[in-house]
Parts: C-alpha cells; sequence; structure tokens
C-alpha cells in the first residue's frame, strides 16, 4: 500500500481565515514533505520533517506553519494568506531521509480569495 | 545552470511509438533519480526510480541512467493515448537530507 491521503481536496478562503489541512499515510515512513504547485511549474518543495522533526524549511513565509502531531500525520496551517498563495498543495512521504522514493498525495486544491 | 534540466516541449508521438524523454542533472554526486507522470490538475505518479548506470525496465518504461555525462531518460514503448500527461524528472540533492529537486517536466502528447 503506497497511499498518501490529503483532506480537503478543495479549499477556498479569504485572506483573514486561518484554516488547515491534513495529511496521512500509514507506510511508516519517518520523512513526510509538504510542495506547493502553481500551474505549469514543478512541485516546489516547502517542508520536510524528519522522524517528526521539522529539517527543512525552504524559506517559506509564516502564514504558513506546519505540524506533524505524530509520524502518520502532517498539517498546514494556514493564517492570512495572499491571493498568490492560490495553488495545489502536495503532501508526500518517503520511508527515511535516505534518498529513497517519496510518494505524493492526490493534494489540496487552494483557492484564496 | 539549472539543477535539473528538462525540454518542456510539448512532445508529439504517434499512437505505438516509442516516446524518449531527456533530463540532465548538474549535480555530480546526485545518488537517485525518479521519474513522476503528472495528468493535469493531478499528483504526481511515480513511474520509477533508478539508482545505477545502466537500464531499468518496468513494463512498457525503461528508464537509463548515465552517471558520467549526468544524464537520465525514460523510454515509452508502444505509446498510448493515455500516457499523454507531464513527466517530471526528479533528482536527489547531495547534502544528507531527502531534498529532491524537479525538472520543469516534459508534456508528451500521444497522437491517435
Amino acid at each position: 500500500d503506497t497511499e498518501v491521503t490529503q483532506t480537503p481536496k478543495h479549499l477556498v478562503m479569504g485572506m483573514t481565515n486561518k484554516k488547515s489541512l491534513k495529511c496521512e499515510q500509514h507506510m511508516g515512513h519517518r520523512a513526510m514533505y509538504w510542495y506547493k504547485q502553481k500551474a505549469k511549474k514543478p512541485p516546489e518543495l516547502m517542508f520536510v520533517y524528519s522522524y517528526e522533526k521539522l529539517s527543512i524549511n525552504e524559506s517559506v513565509p509564516s502564514r504558513f506553519s506546519p505540524e506533524c502531531p505524530n509520524s502518520s500525520l502532517l498539517n498546514l496551517h494556514l493564517h492570512a494568506l495572499q491571493p498568490e498563495d492560490s495553488a495545489l498543495y502536495l503532501c508526500a512521504s518517503s520511508q527515511d531521509s535516505a534518498g529513497g522514493t517519496q510518494y505524493f498525495g492526490p493534494g489540496t486544491r487552494l483557492t484564496v480569495l | 545552470q539549472k539543477e535539473v534540466e528538462q525540454n518542456s516541449g510539448p512532445l508529439s508521438v504517434p499512437e505505438g511509438a516509442i516516446a524518449s524523454l531527456n533530463c540532465t542533472y548538474s549535480d555530480r554526486v546526485s545518488q537517485s533519480f525518479f521519474w513522476y507522470r503528472q495528468y493535469s490538475g493531478k499528483s504526481p505518479e511515480l513511474i520509477m526510480s533508478i539508482y545505477s548506470n545502466g537500464d531499468k525496465e518496468d513494463g512498457r518504461f525503461t528508464a537509463q541512467l548515465n552517471k558520467a555525462s549526468q544524464y537520465v531518460s525514460l523510454l515509452i514503448r508502444d505509446s498510448q493515448p493515455s500516457d499523454s500527461a507531464t513527466y517530471l524528472c526528479a533528482v536527489n540533492v547531495a547534502g544528507g537530507y531527502q531534498k529532491v529537486t524537479f525538472g520543469t517536466g516534459t508534456k508528451l502528447q500521444v497522437i491517435p
């Protein structure tokens, strides 16, 4: 089973709202990732969690706040977003941080009004 | 020079033909290489990973890696219209952490 799940599938929010994206995997993977993807562009890495600790933050604005409650769950808390933050947000996981294969969830399509 | 380069396409091939997708990378110590397929509006789907020089085959797909030339390719035999998608090459960047850099992708169109 190589399934990564994400909720919600679609999200529309205003610039003053607070919302959260959720990601879950049950493959026993110890590394989890958040990516942002704009139309016709490749996925852009935002955060990496390795063994539930934040290991990479790619200089992401503080209006995006990641959280890893346990080894299976990854959240992305959103606050005071801008319209340019509208994108497909992808979660991925890999077995560990040693160069293994990343498996992607279906993504959350976010629209900021 | 970009870390991972791909021709953006579109690459058009007739149904049943072989599609050849190419990718070059700049970091000589990269160890892991991946091909993903992405349909419009969907998330990337892993096609194949390759770690050693040479060819790796999986069904209609063959990945080829040449570390000396810093080149990785994907061949799709007997191309089908359902193969029409954007193909992303991804390379693990050296440094200890699991950070993958994606190429900009090649759009493949298989013409019936």
